[in-house]
């Protein structure tokens, strides 16, 4: 079955610094991933959509220049956090699909516990 | 705008019953649908998707959907305490593959 590889699992850093999230799929080409993040008891809310080779689509109220995806290749996405603030301590999510996907599902990555402070 | 909804619960059912769980959805258009199961602190793992009216059974899962209803349920028999988690829906709209996901219903399985 479809696997899709996230890491780091847990990261911790200090306020100000910058976090990269690795999302690889790794037995089938991501043409497309999602990135959500998620607070404790609720429910998943989509960051943004990303194909690979064009710029990410965000959702509305998500800075752009504060979480920077790059979808280069068909098996590796990122997102990254920069000038991290405790408030963007969360639960991050990727999850990813290929062809056929909308009829399939995706597949999640097992996420990254982020905690800023 | 485009929404599904669930009954947050919690459901809560003896072992061995079956658990029940429901969606609604807004979009006529839509096409897919999935559940997904999510325990505290993990990411959600698919369990069954549907795209045509009636049923489909996987083991101890059966999605149903009625597209003329706009409604989608799961059926969980022989419900097992390690069955207890987060459901949550998600429905497909189309061409731009975005999902748009309920807020999930809370299960638990009382031994």
């Amino acid at each position: 079955g479809a696997v899709v590889s996230q890491h780091p699992s847990r990261v911790i850093c200090k306020s100000g610094t910058s976090v990269k999230i690795e999302c690889r799929s790794l037995d089938f080409q991501a043409t497309t991933m999602f990135w959500y993040r998620q607070f404790p008891k609720k429910s998943l809310m989509l960051m943004a959509t990303s194909n690979e080779g064009s710029k990410a689509t965000y959702e509305q109220g998500v800075e752009k220049d504060k979480f920077l995806i790059n979808h280069a290749s068909l098996t590796l996405s990122t997102l990254t956090v920069t000038s991290a603030h405790p408030e963007d301590s969360s639960f991050y999510i990727c999850s990813a699909g290929g062809d056929g996907v909308v009829n399939y599902g995706y597949t999640f990555g097992s996420g990254t516990r982020l905690t800023v402070v | 705008q485009k929404e599904v909804e669930q009954n947050s619960g919690p459901l809560s059912v003896p072992e061995g019953a079956i658990a029940s769980l429901n969606c609604t959805y807004s979009d006529r258009g839509s096409q897919s649908f999935f559940w997904y199961r999510q325990y505290s602190g993990k990411s959600p793992e698919l369990i069954m998707f549907i795209y045509s009216n009636g049923d489909k059974e996987d083991g101890r899962f059966t999605a149903q959907l009625n597209k003329a209803s706009q409604y989608v349920s799961l059926l969980i028999r022989d419900s097992q305490p390690s069955d207890s988690a987060t459901y949550l829906c998600a429905v497909s709209a189309g061409n731009n593959r975005k999902l748009i996901w309920g807020l999930g219903t809370s299960l638990a399985v009382n031994p």
